[in-house]
């Protein structure tokens, strides 16, 4: 079974700096997708960025980037010039390539980023 | 303006009762999910479904159902038999391939009194 582990439960950056957040999860497919979703306190879930596991470039979208380790089967996601509005819980996020029966999306725990100004 | 609707935002029950969560997206979304969220426990998930007329159990299923009628609508009632009930519940919908984005309605709180 897939499993997806955040082990920082909460996480804390000055406004304008970069911090990383981590994910690490288990599979045994050799193609899947990653996410990293994002929960403000509205609690509205926001996709923030993919990352297609066959693809070796690392996926970037504007202040969010990852840092994709297959082998290592890490999945961190650095977010640079960090703003109030970044303060909210992320999700890592895993699903497998084909749409089955049992294909479902895994969560992990979450962690809650806090942004100092 | 399409999306993923559920409702109600807020609901209460009396220990003993069964409520039904609505959720309800006009995405044209084959698989739909139901999940709870706890502090502290993440998102975990109660039930799932590809297609209408199917769907599986996931890893939190004791004391929920859900039927799938419909492919818009897919509703999940907490029964009596659920424990502890009280929490946060989250509709998502995607497409049958989950390489794409999964989009999420803004939750129930459900509070058991």
């Amino acid at each position: 079974a897939q499993t997806v582990t955040q082990s920082q439960p909460e996480m804390s950056v000055q406004e304008a700096e970069t911090v990383t957040l981590s994910c690490t999860y288990d599979t045994s497919e050799s193609d899947y997708y990653l996410f990293w979703y994002k929960q403000p306190p509205s609690r509205q879930m926001i996709l923030v960025i993919r990352q297609e596991a066959y693809k070796q470039q690392n996926a970037t979208e504007n202040r969010f980037s990852v840092n994709f380790q297959k082998a290592a089967k890490s999945f961190s996601l650095k977010i640079s010039d960090s703003q109030l509005g970044d303060a909210a819980m992320y999700f890592c996020a895993y699903t497998p390539p084909w749409a089955g029966a049992n294909s479902k999306l895994t969560f992990g725990k979450g962690i809650t980023l806090s942004v100092r100004p | 303006d399409g999306g993923i609707t559920q409702s109600p935002k807020y609901l209460f029950r009396k220990e003993g009762q069964n409520v039904t969560l609505s959720c309800e997206q006009n995405l044209n979304h084959d698989a739909m999910y139901w999940y709870r969220q706890d502090p502290g426990q993440g998102l975990r998930l109660i039930y799932y479904s590809q297609i209408v007329n199917d769907f599986q159990k996931g890893d939190i299923a004791e004391g929920y159902s859900v039927s799938r009628e419909k492919k818009e609508s897919f509703p999940l009632t907490v029964t009596s038999a659920q424990k502890n009930p009280t929490a946060f519940y989250l509709c998502a919908s995607s497409r049958r391939a989950l390489n794409t984005e999964a989009f999420f309605g803004q939750g129930t709180r459900l509070t058991v009194v």
